[in-house]
């Protein structure tokens, strides 16, 4: 059974703060690695995807890969209030195109 | 670009009832996927397509049934509806296997 782990939070941070979430997965094989964000109520909404080891950047967000240590991790700097959500870690499954997603994080930004 | 949409937003039934929820996408990807959201279990895949008239079975398959004729269509039904299956139920599309997936605003279903 191939999983993705996350740590299901809260977390919290204060406004301005960096927001660091993680996760693990158990299938050495895989390429694609992808964070959502979901706002109660809403669909997820896709914020990064990254293919290759190291970091990559997208305004206040980094995303960043570790193939050997299988973890992917989401930075997210200066946080905002509006940054509250669920973050969902989703991992490309070799067969078939498939995501296998963790449970999410929750994060809370406090003002 | 009204992108992926789904139809109903929100929809009640009956056990036993048959229901199908729409998917529609306008951005001509070849991949689509139904996913059910419940609490404690995350996003789940029921069924997902590769291109028109190609259809595989997800983690959760069992009482649902896919077609997909059109590639831009991929309705998903209950055949015969249960409690259990009370859920949010999102689709998405990606324009290849590797690509990133793309959410509509979900259908929320409650089964009496």
């Amino acid at each position: 059974q191939k999983e993705v782990e996350q740590n299901s939070g809260p977390l919290s941070v204060p406004e301005g703060a960096i927001a660091s979430l993680n996760c693990t997965y158990s299938d050495r094989g895989s390429q694609s690695f992808f964070w959502y964000r979901q706002y109660s109520g809403k669909s997820p909404e896709l914020i990064m995807f990254i293919y290759s080891n190291g970091d990559k950047e997208d305004g206040r967000f980094t995303a960043q890969l570790n193939k050997a240590s299988q973890y992917v991790s989401l930075l997210i700097r200066d946080s905002q209030p509006s940054d509250s959500a669920t973050y969902l870690c989703a991992v490309r499954d070799n067969q078939g195109g498939k995501l296998i997603f963790g449970q999410g994080t929750e994060l809370s930004v406090k003002p | 670009d009204a992108g992926i949409t789904q139809s109903p937003r929100y929809k009640i039934t009956e056990t036993g009832r048959q229901v199908t929820l729409m998917c529609h996408q306008t951005w001509s990807h070849s991949y689509m996927f139904w996913y059910r959201q419940d609490l404690g279990h995350g996003l789940r895949l029921i069924y997902y397509s590769a291109a028109a008239d190609i259809t595989d079975k997800g983690e959760v398959p069992d009482g649902y049934v896919v077609s997909r004729s059109k590639t831009e269509n991929f309705p998903l039904t209950l055949e015969s509806a249960t409690r259990s299956q009370t859920s949010v139920y999102f689709c998405a599309s990606s324009l290849g296997g590797s690509q990133p997936q793309h959410f509509g605003d979900g259908t929320r279903l409650s089964i009496l």
